[in-house]
């Protein structure tokens, strides 16, 4: 079955960096684009960035842009999302989810909750 | 950039009533590339519906989506003790996804 599991994440301080993953099992991994969410504690969903199943093209939303790189790599069925100049609006749950053949999001990772905090 | 507006904020409703969350967009938006998911709390969100109308995988049919252009509707048509739960909408055109602000969906 589909499986997405990330990393641990923490507690990390304003400007510094924390690389997250996201292990995937149970499909072709190399032959979906992947995509990073996050949420805020009691907020709504955000979208983060998206790569596609080649990793050749990328995408970030405006907030994390220039500080945020999501990478994957297809020989190890894994998504990463190095995110550096962290500040306190980046403290969230972090969720990778799978582009699905109908293009809307089917497989989530459980998350992984990153804490922004000096 | 297309913002989703979903109604209302939170729904109260008791089980076995039925359910109608709304969501429009500030432009038309093509149906192809619209979904709904659900989230309880402590879970991941869950996709209920792509294609503004099409089931996904496992979805019971008392969840039904319809729509187009700016309005589109999520209804369950009895609600069921495990259907209480936070109801999002999502464009996901051009690779990017955009989400409403989600419908809160509680027992009265």
């Amino acid at each position: 079955q589909v499986q997405l599991v990330e990393s641990e994440g923490g507690v990390v301080q304003p400007g510094r960096s924390v690389r997250l993953s996201c292990a995937a099992s149970g499909f072709t991994f190399s032959n979906y684009g992947m995509h990073w969410v996050r949420q805020a504690p009691g907020k709504g969903l955000e979208w983060v960035a998206v790569i596609w199943h080649d990793g050749r093209r990328t995408d970030y939303a405006d907030s994390v842009k220039g500080r945020f790189i999501i990478s994957r790599d297809n020989s190890k069925n894994t998504l990463y999302l190095q995110m550096s100049s962290l500040r306190a609006e980046d403290t969230a749950l972090y969720y990778c989810a799978r582009d699905g053949a109908t293009g809307a999001w089917d497989y989530w990772g459980q998350g992984t909750l990153v804490i922004v905090s000096s | 950039e297309i913002v989703l507006t979903q109604s209302p904020g939170t729904l109260s409703l008791s089980p076995g009533e039925r359910a109608t969350l709304s969501c429009r967009a500030s432009q038309s938006v093509s149906s192809t590339y619209f979904a709904w998911y659900q989230q309880k709390p402590g879970q991941p969100p869950r996709l209920l519906i792509y294609s503004a109308s099409t089931r996904a995988t496992g979805i019971p049919d008392r969840f039904r989506g319809s729509g187009s252009g700016t309005d589109f509707t999520l209804t369950i048509t009895r609600l069921e003790s495990e259907d209480f739960a936070v109801y999002y909408c999502q464009h996901y055109g051009s690779s990017r996804g955009t989400f409403g602000q989600g419908t809160k969906v509680e027992i009265k």
